[in-house]
């Protein structure tokens, strides 16, 4: 049974530009959720999907913005990158309750 | 609001010794509770898990019991290997499945051949 994927696994962006994160949940799967890791803060949330609805977010910006579509695909974008916005996004996607995470895309803004 | 409050790492031990890494929550209502590993360059895997007071998680040899009356619920291994390095994150979730989940700082633990 595949696994969450996320792609790509490595993306460079410059300050200013905007990037789009895709996420496949694990077949089946209706919930995905989508964290920001970095070394100063943690794991923090991003937002919560389920059915193609927003039924959740954290407090980042509104430049965080994320939708999932009708296969329960997910994707995260982030306009006007800052340098402070370089991490590893985790996408994780839930059942029955326990939630299985992707390797994550690591992003870096230069 | 939820907090997890983990033990401050890093952790280094030599093979075969005895692990403890603690946890303790804030929550409102009754949580379930999750132990996350994370291995270098890789994603979070969940470790063990339990839902309910005095539920007792385990898996590949680690044990973490959940309890109330200390709001903990800390990680053991009774010998660890080198290939438990790892990042250790403790989590809550207070609506299981259908909620965000709350993680601890996480605790890098080094085990020495």
């Amino acid at each position: 049974k595949a696994g969450v994927t996320q792609t790509p696994r490595y993306l460079i962006k410059t300050r200013g530009q905007q990037v789009t994160l895709s996420c496949s949940p694990i077949s089946g799967h209706r919930s995905v959720s989508w964290y920001q890791q970095t070394p100063g803060q943690g794991l923090q949330f991003l937002f919560e999907y389920f059915s193609e609805t927003q039924r959740n977010k954290g407090n980042f910006p509104g430049r965080f913005s994320g939708r999932q579509f009708s296969n329960s695909r997910s994707e995260m974008n982030v306009s006007t990158l800052e340098l402070g916005d370089s991490a590893l996004y985790l996408c994780a996607s839930s059942l029955e309750g326990y939630w299985t995470f992707g390797s994550g895309t690591r992003l870096t803004v230069v | 609001g939820n907090s997890v409050t983990q033990m401050e790492g890093p952790v280094t031990l030599s093979e075969e010794a005895f692990l403890t890494i603690n946890c303790t929550y804030t929550a409102t209502g009754y949580p379930s509770l999750f132990w996350y590993v994370q291995y270098p360059g890789e994603g979070l895997q969940l470790l063990l898990k339990a839902t309910k007071a005095d539920d007792k998680g385990s898996n590949k040899g680690f044990e973490a019991t959940y309890r109330k009356e200390t709001t903990s619920f800390h990680l053991e291994k009774g010998s660890v290997q080198v290939s438990d390095s790892a990042v250790y994150f403790c989590a809550l979730s207070t609506n299981f499945g259908n909620e965000k989940l709350t993680f601890g700082t996480g605790t890098r633990l080094t085990i020495i051949p």
